[in-house]
């Protein structure tokens, strides 16, 4: 199993401004995900972090607005860039060890409140 | 597009008795599939994953079961407890992770 590590756990931001989100996975893993979870919503995928290079966004979701860094095999950060109130949501970073078998483990979210 | 659809949205049960989550999903062709528990405010914790070869999997009280061909998985709770009390994901893996809406199970002491 993967222990995800994600800081910070809970942000009040104003409007304008950017955060990020730091991810630390305690072993090497290949796969890593940042995902958004509106109030009462289930998950949505926002991009794929690849190591070195840069993330896959999912359809809705740009890089300008939410940059996202993958250095190396353990650690990713999110940024959520110049902040509105509809960006107010739980971000969760997740790691997989294998592409499609294996079992993906979440940190315990970083929630976002915009005023 | 997989599609992944959990009912009931919303579970309410006295303590000890047995429940059933259920689970679908449009497209069968998956690797795995996966059950997860989500404190309010929290992340998601990892409760059992079965292999699209398998038919089921168990941890203590939990038991999971898939069938692929009807694209239905159910998660069985024994004996439920209050500390029970949480929403329960599914998620299945094909070219991505596709997760459902989830059951809020409350267990009343």
């Amino acid at each position: 199993s993967a222990v995800i590590s994600q800081k910070p756990s809970r942000d009040i931001c104003q409007r304008g401004t950017s955060l990020t989100i730091q991810c630390q996975v305690d072993s090497q893993v290949t796969m890593m995900f940042w995902y958004r979870q509106q109030p009462g919503q289930s998950l949505t995928l926002i991009a794929t972090a690849n190591q070195g290079s840069e993330a896959t966004y999912e359809s809705g979701f740009v890089i300008d607005k939410f940059p996202i860094s993958r250095p190396n095999l353990t650690f990713s950060t999110l940024t959520v860039s110049n902040m509105s109130p509809e960006d107010s949501s739980i971000y969760l970073c997740s790691a997989g060890t294998a592409s499609n078998t294996g079992e993906l483990f979440f940190g315990e979210g970083s929630r976002l409140t915009v005023l | 597009k997989q599609e992944v659809t959990q009912i009931p949205a919303a579970l309410s049960v006295p303590e000890g008795e047995n429940l059933v989550l259920n689970c679908s999903f449009t497209d069968s062709a998956i690797y795995n599939l996966q059950w997860f528990r989500q404190d309010p405010g929290k992340g998601l914790t990892s409760l059992l994953l079965i292999q699209s070869s398998q038919r089921e999997q168990t941890s203590g009280r939990l038991n999971a079961s898939l069938d692929k061909s009807s694209g239905r998985s159910t998660l069985y709770i024994a004996a439920s407890q209050p500390g029970d009390s949480a929403t329960y994901l599914c998620a299945v893996t094909g070219n991505q992770f596709y997760f459902g809406t989830g059951t809020s199970l409350t267990v009343i002491p």
